[in-house]
């Protein structure tokens, strides 16, 4: 069974410190794919990134940054010099590449970014 | 922006009732999810439709239904509704059927059952 654990709840921050959530997976798949979404106060869920378990080059898109190990399971996510805005509920979420298989979502942590 | 809209935005009814909510896709994705999220039991997929059929199921009770029109609109019909089924329930849409696609989601339609 796939599986998704964020370890930390809510975390709290200070605005322009660096933030790392953690997302930790279980899969038997040898092919399966990661994402994070982000959902603010405002309640919409958005697509932040998709990555595949073939490729573990780290990504950067300006203030986020990923960090994909295969070998410890983990997908995390960094923010640089938070920002207010960045307040939201993180989700992480793990799928096959199947039809018919489901999304597995995280239990997301809540990150407060204090101004 | 999404894409995706769900209507209603807001809904109160009381128990027993019956509700239908309705989502339609982004222009040329095929596939519509249903997903209901509550404090205590987070995002829990409802179900898959892809190009009209049902692909996959998840945790979706008896009393809830779904269907995809031929015009790729959906729409989940929840009956004799409980207090527990108050929720936030989102649709979300992708291009394929496949689950390694990205989904984007809707709104969300709050439904409060009084």
């Amino acid at each position: 069974a796939q599986k998704v654990t964020q370890a930390q709840t809510e975390i709290s921050v200070v605005e322009k410190e660096d933030v790392t959530l953690d997302c930790v997976y279980e899969t038997r798949d040898t092919t399966y794919y990661l994402f994070w979404y982000k959902q603010p106060p405002s309640g919409e869920l958005v697509f932040l990134i998709r990555r595949n378990s073939f490729d573990e080059q780290n990504e950067i898109s300006g203030r986020y940054s990923w960090n994909f190990q295969k070998s410890t399971s983990s997908f995390n996510f960094t923010i640089t010099a938070s920002q207010v805005v960045d307040s939201a509920v993180y989700f992480c979420a793990l799928s096959g590449d199947r039809y018919g298989q489901n999304f597995v979502f995280g239990p997301g942590t809540r990150l407060s970014v204090l101004p | 922006d999404s894409g995706v809209t769900q209507t209603p935005k807001h809904l109160i009814t009381a128990t027993g009732q019956r509700v239908t909510l309705r989502c339609s896709p982004r222009s040329g994705d095929l596939s519509v999810y249903w997903y209901q999220q509550s404090l205590d039991q987070g995002l829990q997929f409802l179900i898959q439709y892809y190009n009209g059929e049902e692909r996959a199921k998840g945790n979706i009770l008896e009393r809830f239904s779904a269907q995809q029109f031929p015009d790729l609109h959906s729409e989940l019909n929840l009956s004799s509704l409980e207090l527990g089924d108050s929720a936030l329930y989102f649709c979300a849409s992708s291009v394929d059927g496949r689950s390694s696609y990205e989904q984007y989601f809707g709104p969300g339609t709050r439904l409060t059952v009084t």
